[in-house]
């Protein structure tokens, strides 16, 4: 299958500071890559679309100035956590689509995000 | 009534044991289906695509009841390493962001 790569893996930071996670596509090319967050026995919840050349399309209670993305080429976009606080810390997991029949996603292998 | 819903378990069974899960869906436009494992501190992996004529993959199998609006992903001769979360992910028409379910946890014992 196609593989998604996520760093970093984990990521213990001060209240405040911002943090930045990268997704790449290594094997194919991802127009498009969806970001998730994941609280503990808690579902994926969609946070964004990320689209290569324009802006992210945020669901609905996400704030788009606190977590900028950024999708500058076909194998990468980045998720950063401004001014993170520990309300923040939480389990993020990017996906791509390969484009392939079906709609299946490849994830990253996560960012677990500690924010003290 | 929440666009996909999973019991969220445990299921507790023993080796050997044959387990299902179904997972139910409010959408009936949805058109692609997924079953997903998930272990611990992990992200997500594809365990099979649904199709409607339902499929079959070693011992597992996954079906699709359209007319009830649900997937079901039954587990037969359970191994200890089968224990995880399993995800249903569907997506509608012509959008391939994908929904999904908060899973159900399965916990395979000796």
């Amino acid at each position: 299958g196609a593989v998604v790569s996520q760093h970093p893996s984990r990521v213990i930071c001060k209240s405040g500071t911002s943090v930045k996670i990268e997704c790449r596509s290594l094997d194919f090319q991802a127009t498009t890559m969806f970001w998730y967050r994941q609280f503990p026995k808690q579902s994926l919840m969609l946070m964004a679309t990320s689209n290569e050349g324009s802006k992210a399309t945020y669901e609905q209670g996400v704030e788009k100035d606190k977590f900028l993305i950024n999708h500058a080429s076909l194998t990468l976009s980045t998720l950063t956590v401004t001014s993170a606080h520990p309300e923040d810390s939480s389990f993020y997991i990017c996906s791509a689509s390969s484009g392939g029949s079906g709609n299946i996603q490849y994830f990253g292998a996560g960012t677990r995000l500690s924010v003290l | 009534r929440k666009e996909v819903e999973q019991d969220p378990g445990p299921f507790n069974v023993p080796e050997g044991a044959t387990v299902a899960f179904n997972c139910t869906y409010s959408n009936s436009a949805s058109q692609s289906f997924f079953w997903y494992r998930q272990d611990c501190r992990k992200e997500p992996k594809l365990l099979m695509s649904v199709y409607s004529s339902g499929n079959e993959d070693g011992r597992f199998t996954a079906q699709l009841n359209r007319a009830s609006q649900y997937i079901s992903l039954l587990i037969r001769d359970s191994k200890l390493s089968d224990s995880a979360t399993y995800l249903c992910a569907l997506s509608s028409g012509g959008s391939y962001i994908p929904t999904f379910g908060r899973g159900t946890s399965l916990i395979v014992h000796p």
